[in-house]
């Protein structure tokens, strides 16, 4: 059974750090691409960032570039990602994603709250 | 960037009842274009692929259909299981979600 599990998220100040993890299993993570897609309070999926299978490409949605790096240790089966400079509006569940055959997402975590405040 | 618009935003239907929900992009995407259910704190549920593609173990009352600009996702027959909240996603280039479809029982 694929199980993508997410944590790291909390509460942190504005301009302050958080780095989240997925841990997966189920499947040969080192197969697959990989995406971080957050939902806001309110408000519809977003995606943030992708990785490829190896680490060697990365991407990034604008809102987020140069201040989120996306990761992976495939030895551990994990997925990263480190949020820097964090603002209010990144507040949000933050979910791992495994891409399916095409470009969609077929498996997703339970997703982990972040929440930027003072 | 690709822009994906839903209608309606809430939708208030019965058990039993056919319901279709809209999803238009801001331009073509051929058929890429994906259908997900999520229900409050569970992760997003693929529902449909490349527009009208069945995901394995998805009930036979969803159906998907589009191509272009305009897309849609219809249950035949709802079921107690299926209120919840709905996205449309195009992957033909980066990707972008709709806004959603909060479908509640009437």
């Amino acid at each position: 059974e694929v199980q993508l599990v997410e944590s790291g998220g909390g509460l942190v100040q504005p301009g302050g750090s958080l780095r989240l993890s997925c841990a997966v299993s189920g499947f040969t993570f080192s197969s697959h691409w990989m995406h971080w897609v957050r939902r806001a309070p309110g408000k519809g999926l977003v995606w943030v960032s992708r990785i490829n299978n190896d680490g060697s490409s990365t991407d990034y949605a604008d809102s987020v570039k140069g201040r989120f790096t996306i990761s992976r240790d495939n030895a551990k089966n994990a997925l990263y990602l480190q949020m820097n400079s964090l603002r209010a509006e990144d507040t949000a569940v933050y979910y791992c994603a495994r891409p399916g055959a095409g470009h969609y997402f077929d498996s997703w975590g339970q997703g982990t709250l972040v929440t930027v405040s003072s | 960037d690709i822009q994906m618009t839903q209608s309606p935003s809430t939708l208030s239907a019965s058990v039993g009842d056919r319901v279709t929900i809209t999803c238009r992009a801001s331009q073509s995407i051929s058929s890429w274009l994906a259908w997900y259910q999520q229900k409050p704190g569970k992760a997003p549920k693929l529902l449909i692929y490349k527009a009208s593609s069945l995901e394995s173990g998805v009930p036979s009352r969803f159906s998907g259909s589009g191509s272009g600009t305009e897309f849609t996702l219809t249950i035949s027959s709802l079921q107690p299981d299926d209120f919840a909240t709905y996205y449309c996603q195009q992957y033909n280039s980066w990707y972008s979600f709709g806004q959603g479809t909060n479908l509640e029982i009437k």
